[in-house]
């Protein structure tokens, strides 16, 4: 089955610490996007890869980091600058040519 | 810079009644797509529904249809024969067409949060 994963579910970190989190897709996609989802907000960009090697920030970028060095796998880093870190994490990928982005199951971040 | 408004954040329906959850765009582009996507508890995001701000037509997904009013910048959806598993947040999403230098990311109301009564 094609689809994107998104691992772990949940995670817990002392504040301080960096933490990555995993998003995987086989659906062949190029582009692929990383969202932040907080109680009442809607979900909002942080970065996003339109092709491998290549990146760019969102709206929320300050405090995180990603890399895209193959095409399934676009891993995104909270860093201890982001200073309120707690929140769900959705990763997304586009078929470009329906314009459609597909998303993963989601990790729920909980920093202490 | 476009917006997406949801002014709804809570609506309840009645089990097999129909349902219509509010949205509303700011943009000055002429060709974009909207969407509405459902999470449910589990949170995983679902597309719902699909329009293309070129069709006149309005989109149907089985019981989900829409409202697009392109004029008015109004994109409704409508949710025929409810049903409990219809329950979820919905967000509507506005993007513009993916093409050189554009980002081709979603931009997402807050959402409305429909609650399905037995």
């Amino acid at each position: 089955d094609g689809g994107i994963t998104q691992s772990p579910k949940y995670l817990f970190r002392k504040e301080g610490q960096n933490v990555t989190l995993s998003c995987e897709q086989n659906l062949n996609h190029d582009a692929m996007y990383w969202y932040r989802q907080d109680p009442g907000q809607g979900l909002r960009l942080i970065y996003y890869s339109q092709i491998v090697n290549d990146f760019q920030k969102g709206d929320i970028a300050e405090g995180y980091s990603v890399s895209r060095e193959k095409k399934e796998s676009f891993p995104l880093t909270v860093t201890s600058a982001q200073k309120n870190p707690t929140a769900f994490y959705l990763c997304a990928s586009m078929d470009q040519v329906a314009y459609e982005q597909y998303f993963g199951p989601g990790t729920r971040l909980t920093v202490t | 810079a476009q917006t997406v408004t949801q002014s709804q954040p809570e609506m309840s329906v009645q089990e097999a009644e129909t349902v219509t959850l509010s949205c509303t765009y700011d943009t000055s582009e002429s060709d974009y797509y909207l969407f509405w996507y459902k999470q449910p508890p589990s949170r995983q995001m679902i597309l719902v529904i699909r329009q293309e701000a070129y069709k006149q037509q309005n989109a149907t997904e089985n019981r989900f249809s829409v409202n697009f009013q392109k004029a008015a910048k109004s994109f409704s959806l409508k949710i025929s024969d409810s049903q409990l598993g219809d329950a979820a947040m919905y967000f509507c999403a506005y993007r513009i067409p993916y093409y050189g230098g554009s980002q081709g990311n979603l931009i997402f109301g807050k959402g409305t949060k429909l609650s399905v009564k037995p």
